[in-house]
């Protein structure tokens, strides 16, 4: 079984702060991870996936998030926040051998104030 | 390129009635799978199916249902509809259904039952 853990279901930054939004993965096998954002009444956008390439990984709109096994961790971090960047962020792994059907985490909405 | 379709985009219902949701799959996608998302919560997984067969389900009764065509697109059935099912449905599309194939989500259909 496997599943993600997000803390936080909420986060506030000011514009410019740096964004980290925390995700914590479960699984038996090595996990593939992957971070999607979903704007209001939109469906979900993927940031970035972790494919067991590289620990490091870079998105789209300048997100990054590493891979940490020791940590079973997969934080997502942006060093300057956008207004644009408010949206509702998930975390979501898929396992070795069993197909791209997600598990997402309950998600944290990221509110960006002036 | 099209992206993933849905339709409709709003659909209220009444409790014991059937419904059927629509989705368009990516061109050139072979793979759809399908995501309840209830208010406040992340997407769950209900089932996929890939060139036309199911390829896995999730932890949901048999009164959801599903088909994939010929053309790839796909149907979402559900029955005897309960309140609880009121939700956001999404539709992804992925190329291959291998462990890191990213999927790509449409904008949803929104169900309420009442």
């Amino acid at each position: 079984a496997q599943s993600v853990t997000q803390l936080g279901s909420h986060v506030s930054v000011s514009e410019g702060a740096l964004v980290l939004l925390r995700c914590n993965y479960s699984s038996s096998v090595p996990p593939y991870l992957f971070w999607y954002v979903q704007y209001p009444n939109q469906g979900l956008q993927l940031l970035l996936k972790y494919t067991s390439a590289a620990t490091l990984v870079k998105g789209i709109n300048g997100f990054e998030a590493e891979f940490k096994k020791s940590e079973t961790s997969f934080h997502l971090t942006k060093p300057s926040a956008h207004m644009s960047d408010a949206a509702e962020y998930f975390c979501a792994v898929s396992s070795t051998g069993g197909g791209n059907k997600l598990t997402f985490g309950t998600g944290t909405q990221l509110k960006v104030e002036l | 390129e099209t992206g993933v379709t849905q339709s409709p985009t709003h659909l209220i219902k009444t409790r014991g009635q059937q419904v059927t949701l629509r989705c368009s799959s990516q061109s050139g996608h072979n793979t759809v799978s399908w995501y309840q998302q209830a208010l406040g919560q992340g997407p769950q997984f209900i089932f996929q199916y890939y060139r036309e067969e199911e390829n896995g389900r999730g932890n949901f009764p048999p009164r959801f249902s599903g088909l994939q065509f010929p053309n790839y697109s796909s149907e979402l059935n559900v029955n005897a509809l309960e309140l609880d099912d009121s939700a956001l449905y999404l539709c992804a599309s992925s190329l291959l259904k291998t462990d890191t194939d990213t999927q790509y989500f449409g904008p949803g259909t929104r169900l309420t039952v009442l």
